[in-house]
């Protein structure tokens, strides 16, 4: 079955500090994807990133980079340099290529807290 | 602007009472999904619609209805046989980025039984 574990329920962290989220997943396909999402508190989800099993170079976006490790089921997140707009629940999620399903299974989320 | 309207954003309801929330989208497009926000949960899927005048029930269906008759509108009504209601709901509608789903949510609506 497919599962999506955010261990991490809460972080906090001084402004300017790294932190990352960790996502580990279970799949029993070799094709998926995985994402990540974030929920500032206005409640919206916006989406951030998006990676298929295939591809395991690690991205970096301006202050945000992922690292996707197949060995090990996981695909965590890394703010540099924190700022306070950081502060938001982040979820990971898979989902199976699309001609397989038609969902997304999210973790728990973790709530991240930046502090001036 | 192109998005996802949900409306209202906060409602109140006794129970016993059927309640629909409403779904609008300007994005044109096919699919949209209901999920359920809960504290620790995560997003837990609701109901899901492919295309118009169909729908399927995603993993907690129970006690909820739904209708598809307009590409652009997806209402989830939460009836009196959801036996734990109050919650964060959540719309989306899907694109398709080389291949793979990505979902654009709308602002949510706050259900709290009283």
């Amino acid at each position: 079955a497919q599962k999506v574990t955010q261990a991490q329920t809460e972080i906090s962290v001084v402004e300017k500090e790294d932190v990352t989220l960790d996502c580990v997943y279970e799949t029993r396909d070799t094709t998926y994807y995985l994402f990540w999402y974030k929920q500032p508190p206005s409640g919206e989800l916006v989406f951030l990133i998006r990676r298929n099993s295939f591809d395991e170079q690690n991205e970096i976006s301006g202050r945000y980079s992922w690292n996707f490790q197949k060995s090990t089921s996981s695909f965590n997140f890394t703010i540099t340099a924190s700022q306070v707009v950081d502060s938001a629940v982040y979820f990971c999620a898979l989902s199976e290529a699309p001609y397989n399903t038609d969902k997304l299974i999210f973790g728990t989320g973790t709530r991240l807290q930046v502090f001036p | 602007d192109g998005g996802i309207t949900q409306s209202p954003k906060y409602l109140f309801r006794k129970e016993g009472q059927n309640v629909t929330l409403s779904c609008e989208q300007n994005l044109n497009h096919d699919a949209m999904y209901w999920y359920r926000q809960d504290p620790g949960q995560g997003l837990r899927l609701i109901y899901y619609s492919q295309i118009v005048n169909d729908f399927q029930k995603g993993d907690i269906a129970e006690g909820y209805s739904v209708s598809r008759e307009k590409k652009e509108s997806f209402p989830l009504t939460v009836t009196s046989a959801q036996k734990n209601p109050t919650a964060f709901y959540l719309c989306a509608s899907k694109t398709t980025l080389s291949g793979a789903n990505v979902l654009t949510f709308g602002a949510g609506s706050r259900l709290t039984v009283l």
